[in-house]
């Protein structure tokens, strides 16, 4: 159980282009997903909280104009990188917490999105 | 504020040997502490935990141990496959669930060699 998944796991495009990325708890409800971006042998960084319902919380530096969250249902929440250039390269991975928010619940991880921008 | 220093990789180790990665961390108060395991191309799995001081995480083999008096989370295991290849990060959250933010070490890449 507890299963996250991401879609698509890889996608190519142009500069320029904008990109969304899904992220979807499959067999439960969760109305906190958490969005992080990893560099090539580097950690993952926490980019924002996405509360179902409600504006997603961005950590500091992370350009929400940029980074655009959406979290309509308790089931799917949504990162779209607008205007992607190459440095918006990057692996991307979202987590859910099943339940209501401060459900003391694990976060699950998706496999995450290789994002290539050209 | 918080922070998780894990050893730099790559580890390179032939099958069957002993297994220690290190891992310290800066805190206030007292958060629990976490390792994941990412494979290639895939996202995270939670490896093991340990919520308080001297509790003793362990899953599949690996095991490591809430040290408070020198904040550490070692992983050890004392047999590795070549299946264990992955990249392993330690992280800490203020949440025994990890609910929270978590935040992660930089991560230790590890190689088995049969």
């Amino acid at each position: 159980g507890a299963v996250v998944s991401q879609h698509p796991s890889r996608v190519i495009c142009k500069s320029g282009t904008s990109v969304k990325i899904e992220c979807r708890s499959l067999d439960f409800q969760a109305t906190t997903m958490f969005w992080y971006r990893q560099f090539p042998k580097q950690s993952l960084m926490l980019m924002a909280t996405s509360n179902e319902g409600s504006k997603a919380t961005y950590e500091q530096g992370v350009e929400k104009d940029k980074f655009l969250i959406n979290h309509a249902s308790l089931t799917l929440s949504t990162l779209t990188v607008t205007s992607a250039h190459p440095e918006d390269s990057s692996f991307y991975i979202c987590s859910a917490i099943p339940g209501a928010a401060n459900s003391n619940q694990p976060q699950h991880f998706g496999d995450g999105t290789r994002l290539s921008i050209l | 504020g918080n922070s998780v220093t894990q050893m730099e990789g790559p580890v390179t180790l032939s099958e069957e040997a002993f297994l220690t990665i290190n891992c310290t961390y800066t805190a206030t108060g007292y958060p629990s502490l976490f390792w994941y395991v990412q494979y290639p191309g895939e996202g995270l799995q939670l490896l093991l935990k340990a919520t308080k001081a001297d509790d003793k995480g362990s899953n599949k083999g690996f095991e490591a141990t809430y040290r408070k008096e020198t904040t550490s989370f070692h992983l050890e295991k004392g047999s590795v496959q070549v299946s264990d290849s992955a990249v392993y990060f330690c992280a800490l959250s203020d949440q025994p669930s990890g609910a929270q933010k978590l935040v992660f070490g930089q991560g230790t890449r590890l190689t088995i060699n049969p």
